[in-house]
């Protein structure tokens, strides 16, 4: 079965550093999706590509933040620099549509600690 | 504004039946979801309501109301390995059709033997 893959699974850094994360979807899916979820709550979307277009960015800390999915294949995440609120689950999803029935599918996800 | 509401916690027992509550107020609406998390792991997808009623699916069932704005997931003969956190996520409905989720902060379901 398909699944969306996403590098590293753990991370640690220090305040102030760069750190990157990256997202590979399900192959055919237009439209990804990286969410952040700190721990006990729900995820919350930070920025969504319809192929290699930003949709929405509007959840997305731009000074600090930036992501792009040049190819409209895979998709990095990158944060500089690194603070310490920024620990959380960063998790991407897939879709084959944005309508209908289509749900996301999620990836693992990258628990990023910084310390 | 955007508001979804679950119970943050609820614990039932093995063999049990279980009804999980989520109720939305959302700028527009464009169909109603449940994932499941398990601790540590992605959310997986369980369900999926755009229309009023119930649809089911094995032990889990998905109720929907427009007119309320609830939802709930109904879990039967619960087991062991249900004990997970139970998203509701609601697809914004958009001139654009983004399809953006909004979520609850998920409740987390304790099963006991």
């Amino acid at each position: 079965e398909a699944e969306v893959a996403q590098s590293p699974r753990y991370k640690i850094t220090e305040k102030s550093q760069a750190v990157a994360f990256w997202c590979d979807p399900i192959s055919g899916h237009a439209t990804l999706y990286w969410y952040r979820q700190i721990l006990g709550q729900g995820p919350e979307l930070l920025v969504q590509f319809q192929d290699e277009s930003v949709v929405d960015d509007s959840q997305l800390p731009k000074d600090r933040f930036s992501a792009e999915r040049l190819k409209g294949v895979d998709s990095t995440l990158k944060i500089q620099p690194a603070e310490l609120g920024d620990s959380a689950m960063y998790l991407c999803a897939s879709s084959l549509s944005t309508k209908g029935t289509y749900e996301q599918y999620f990836g693992p996800g990258t628990r990023l600690t910084v310390t | 504004g955007q508001n979804i509401d679950q119970p943050t916690e609820m614990t039932a027992t093995e063999g049990a039946i279980v009804q999980i509550n989520c109720t939305y107020q959302t700028s527009g609406f464009n169909g109603l979801f449940w994932y499941q998390q398990h601790a540590g792991e992605a959310p997986t997808f369980l369900s999926y309501n755009v229309l009023d009623g119930l649809e089911e699916k094995g032990r889990f069932s998905s109720f929907l109301s427009r007119s309320k704005g609830y939802s709930y997931l109904l879990l039967k003969e619960l087991q062991m390995k249900d004990s997970a956190s139970y998203l509701c996520a609601v697809r914004e409905g958009d001139s654009s059709n983004t399809g953006k989720l909004i979520f609850g902060q998920g409740t987390t379901l304790q099963v006991k033997p």
